[in-house]
């Protein structure tokens, strides 16, 4: 199983100020299609997860421009511009490369 | 717009079995793989499984003894069984979809908790 690595687990952060998120899987995550199976997801308070970045970088529908992923293979960043209040809850990375997808542990993110 | 909606008994006895069901609303039934993914209290989050419309499954090796995800698609509906429960199986279980051609897990059940206690 591809095991999916957080870091930090943790994260204040001041409104306005940047934010960044990283995730590391025990394989590469690179298809032979070009596409780094690599999502990112935001579970609110008391909220079902929703999707944020899909392929590694590409943003969902709806998500605004503040928040950007990045990476190859092994590495992968999630980057927040400016936080708002509205960004808070634990943020997710997942792999879906390989039966059974794994997720990260989670990087709980609150605002100072 | 995909809008999924789930059910199911959520205080079970050890050894008993955990029934939900998942109806989805909008969207092309037979576009999405339909799954489950669970999330224990306080924890993280694990992928169960998936069906597609023609019935074809894969599962979590750590769970495949006991689970089994079923279609229904004259009902636009899909089921998770898992028996039999314990209490590492008590958590927050969530029906999710994505579509062929990866563009990520885009629909989301409410979730439903579910507890086993004796």
């Amino acid at each position: 199983d591809i095991v999916m690595t957080q870091s930090p687990l943790s994260l204040p952060v001041t409104p306005g100020e940047p934010a960044s998120i990283s995730c590391r899987s025990s394989q590469s995550l690179l298809h032979n299609n070009g596409h780094n199976y690599l999502d990112w997801y935001l579970q609110k308070p008391g909220q079902s997860p929703q999707l944020l970045i899909y392929l590694g970088s590409n943003r969902a529908s709806g998500v605004p421009d503040r928040f950007s992923g990045s990476g190859s293979g092994t590495d992968f960043t999630l980057k927040i511009s400016r936080v708002e209040a509205a960004d808070v809850g634990v943020y997710y990375c997942m792999q879906a490369l390989q039966i059974p997808y794994s997720f990260g542990q989670g990087t709980k993110l609150e605002v100072k | 717009q995909v809008q999924l909606q789930q059910w199911g008994a959520g205080l079970l006895k050890p050894s008993e079995t955990l029934s939900l069901t998942c109806a989805v609303y909008g969207g092309s039934f037979s576009d999405h793989y339909w799954s489950w993914v669970r999330q224990p209290p306080g924890k993280g989050l694990e992928w169960i499984g998936e069906i597609n419309h023609r019935g074809t499954t894969k599962y979590n090796p750590s769970l495949k003894s006991r689970v089994t995800i079923s279609v229904d698609t004259s009902k636009n509906q899909f089921s998770l069984s898992l028996t039999p429960v314990s209490a590492a199986d008590a958590a927050l279980y969530f029906c999710a979809g994505y579509v062929g051609g990866w563009k990520g897990v885009d629909c989301w059940g409410q979730g439903t908790l579910v507890t086993v206690s004796s």
